[in-house]
């Protein structure tokens, strides 16, 4: 079976400083991954998404970068952060691309940035 | 910009009840719709999905779409208190890759 780990659950952070959030997959080679977020109150917003290692594809500007450094891995960071950063944080897979395809979520990461 | 918008905002319906969730799209060469669920804190988890004109019924889950009014609507027959939860309508964009979301509908069913 396969199963998606999200780190931290949960982080307080100040403006300005740097940030790093995780997401594992484990039981799937070689999936589509993918980072979301949700304002609170707001849109479930697609950031990026990656095909296969080293690759990845900016879909919104939120001044936050993403990198996929092994198979199973999807990294999301920033140097600094912005209030406006704050929200729910969201990793996803699904077994490859396109729209037939079901894009199974994390538990999420929430993000509080004062 | 494709966009995704759903009504209503928020839906009260008593256990056993018929809930009517509805979704419109702005690009008609969309490809799937899906249909998720998002409880309080959680990921969101998909439901049903639809590609072609018409309807398509799973369990209690039944989604008609029509894309000549780029319309789409989810019926949950009998619906229960663990129905409770939001409700996302999530639209594939033209390239491919892009899942877009609407704001959701907050279910509530009473016993």
């Amino acid at each position: 079976a396969q199963t998606i780990h999200q780190w931290p659950v949960a982080e307080i952070k100040a403006v300005g400083s740097p940030l790093s959030l995780g997401c594992t997959i484990k039981g799937k080679s070689s999936p589509n991954l993918y980072w979301y977020w949700q304002a609170t109150g707001g849109t479930l917003q697609q950031l990026f998404y990656s095909i296969t290692v080293g690759q990845v594809e900016s879909v919104v500007q939120l001044n936050l970068s993403a990198s996929r450094p092994k198979d199973d891995q999807f990294i999301l960071s920033t140097e600094k952060l912005l209030l406006s950063h704050s929200g729910f944080y969201l990793c996803a897979w699904s077994l490859v691309g396109g729209s037939s395809y079901e894009q199974y979520f994390g538990p999420g990461t929430r993000l509080t940035v004062l | 910009q494709e966009k995704v918008q759903q009504s209503p905002e928020s839906l009260i319906v008593p256990e056993g009840a018929m809930s009517s969730l509805n979704c419109t799209f702005s690009n008609s060469a969309s490809q799937s719709i899906w249909w998720y669920q998002q409880h309080p804190g959680k990921g969101p988890e998909a439901l049903i999905s639809i590609f072609s004109n018409g309807n398509k019924k799973e369990g209690r889950l039944t989604v008609y779409l029509n894309r000549a009014s780029l319309h789409v609507s989810l019926h949950i027959r009998d619906s229960q208190p663990s129905d409770s939860a939001v409700y996302l309508c999530a639209v594939y964009g033209s390239s491919g890759n892009k899942l877009i979301f609407g704001i959701g509908t907050l279910l509530s069913v009473k016993p």
